[in-house]
């Protein structure tokens, strides 16, 4: 199995709304990434988990808050966003970041936050 | 500062034909990961083809092959016999080995379209 799976596929949700992303894969990996990917732009790094501890939180405003409840899975909990924060996330997972191999990627959610 | 430069927004290519694409790096680390990601409209971020730094031969996967020039920080990609279903956007990445941070390192972006 050497996938990661991310639902839902799309979201849309109300500026007042509460929703979560998940993300969850069956590889070992102990390293798990969010990043956000705006139209034809490369994805931008949000946060690093690394053996269920987060790693790296790249200044992301506290709208956007992780979790990681154990190592296969990893959520992101969305609250009072704004229409900017319309945007394809996405998860990946790799063996580990000192490993520094290939991280696999999910396929996404798409968020539009109306 | 680590960054990757992808100085082609856009190519095409007719299928079967052979199509390059560039990319340029720049880091002072000695030892990393270079991949060639491709996101194709089902938005998943598939990896191409990876190779590493301290490794002189050329990677190849199938009808994928790079040119790895460290000297002069060059990675481009090379799709032979190109296919439909090669049309992606094609990102450039790189990784340093041994960092505890994972980062990838990410280019801006070919957008490639082959054309039957």
């Amino acid at each position: 199995d050497t996938e990661v799976t991310q639902t839902p596929k799309h979201l849309v949700m109300g500026m007042t709304n509460k929703k979560s992303l998940k993300c969850e894969q069956h590889m070992g990996h102990r390293a798990m990434y969010w990043y956000k990917q705006k139209a034809k732009k490369p994805p931008e790094l949000m946060f690093v988990y690394s053996y269920e501890k987060l790693s790296i939180n790249e200044s992301v405003p506290s709208r956007f808050s992780p979790e990681c409840p154990n190592s296969s899975l990893l959520n992101l909990h969305l609250h009072a966003l704004q229409p900017e924060d319309s945007a394809l996330y996405l998860c990946a997972s790799s063996r580990a970041l000192r490993g520094n191999t290939e991280a696999f990627f999910g396929q996404g959610t798409r968020l539009t936050v109306v | 500062a680590q960054t990757v430069t992808q100085s082609q927004p856009e190519m095409s290519v007719q299928e079967a034909e052979t199509v390059t694409l560039s990319c340029t790096y720049d880091t002072s680390e000695n030892n990393y990961y270079l991949f060639w990601y491709k996101q194709p409209p089902s938005r998943q971020m598939i990896l191409v083809i990876r190779q590493e730094a301290y490794k002189q031969q050329n990677a190849t996967e199938n009808r994928f092959s790079v040119n790895f020039q460290k000297a002069a920080k060059s990675f481009s990609l090379k799709i032979s016999d190109s296919q439909l279903g090669d049309t992606a956007m094609y990102f450039c990445a790189f990784i340093i080995r041994g960092s505890t941070l994972g980062r990838l390192y990410f280019g801006r972006g070919t957008q490639l379209t082959v054309w039957p």
